[in-house]
């Protein structure tokens, strides 16, 4: 059972547009929430992140929506580049008694056309 | 800090065969994790550890895994015997959760393992 799920396998946007990338969770106890970038060969880097207290966090060009109710997360990228061309993960985690232990999403493979 | 080893950076072996792969955390870091990458399933976690201490396995596919942490900075995943099936990307993860910021954890380079 997925409890992440990203649905969309890939993603393909016009340099200066916006990137929408989803991500639908089903454990009501999940209460921090994560997105990591990852390019070819590397290893995933943290991107950023929001708590379940939070509908919304900014940092630069990359801002992440929580919309409890419906389960669901989205990563905002304005305006898209070329350089953010990456696999997208979302990760979430179930409680601060389970400190340390994150699940993630399958991924979401963007592709910024210059 | 050089951030989370991980090697070999490439593996090809026979099935039947014995793979090891190794991880050494960031230093300081208490937790450490384990995962595979596939097509399918995105990032999995196949086992994590607490102070050298193996918390949750449940991920771990078959007896035919096994992982150990003897020292704090030093891991070990283990295959054996390997099967084609194996064939993926395996990650190396640590992290110093601190509970009110949130479980960053930094990743290894990877481990891309095909078994023929």
């Amino acid at each position: 059972d997925q409890q992440v799920k990203q649905n969309s396998p890939s993603l393909s946007v016009q340099e200066g547009r916006i990137s929408i990338l989803n991500c639908d969770y089903t454990n009501s106890m999940f209460d921090y929430f994560l997105w990591y970038k990852k390019y070819p060969a590397e290893g995933p880097t943290f991107l950023i992140s929001i708590s379940s207290i939070k509908d919304k966090n900014e940092d630069g060009r990359f801002t992440v929506f929580l919309n409890k109710s419906a389960k669901h997360l989205s990563l905002h990228i304005v305006p898209s580049q070329p350089g953010d061309s990456a696999v997208y993960f979302c990760a979430a985690r179930a409680g601060s008694s389970n400190t340390g232990k994150l699940i993630f999403g399958q991924g979401t493979t963007l592709q910024v056309k210059p | 800090d050089a951030g989370v080893i991980q090697s070999p950076r490439h593996e090809v072996t026979e099935m039947g065969q014995e793979v090891t792969l190794r991880c050494k955390p960031i230093s300081g870091h208490d937790y450490l994790f384990w995962y595979r990458q596939t097509m399918m399933r995105g990032l999995e976690l196949l086992i994590y550890f607490n102070n050298n201490v193996p918390i949750d396995d449940s991920g771990m596919p078959e007896d035919r895994f096994s992982a150990k942490m003897p020292n704090a900075s030093f891991s070990t995943l283990k295959i054996q015997p390997s099967e084609p099936r194996d064939s993926a990307v395996y990650f190396c993860a640590s992290s110093t959760p601190s509970g009110t910021i949130g479980d960053e954890q930094f990743f290894g380079p990877g481990t891309r393992l095909t078994v023929l």
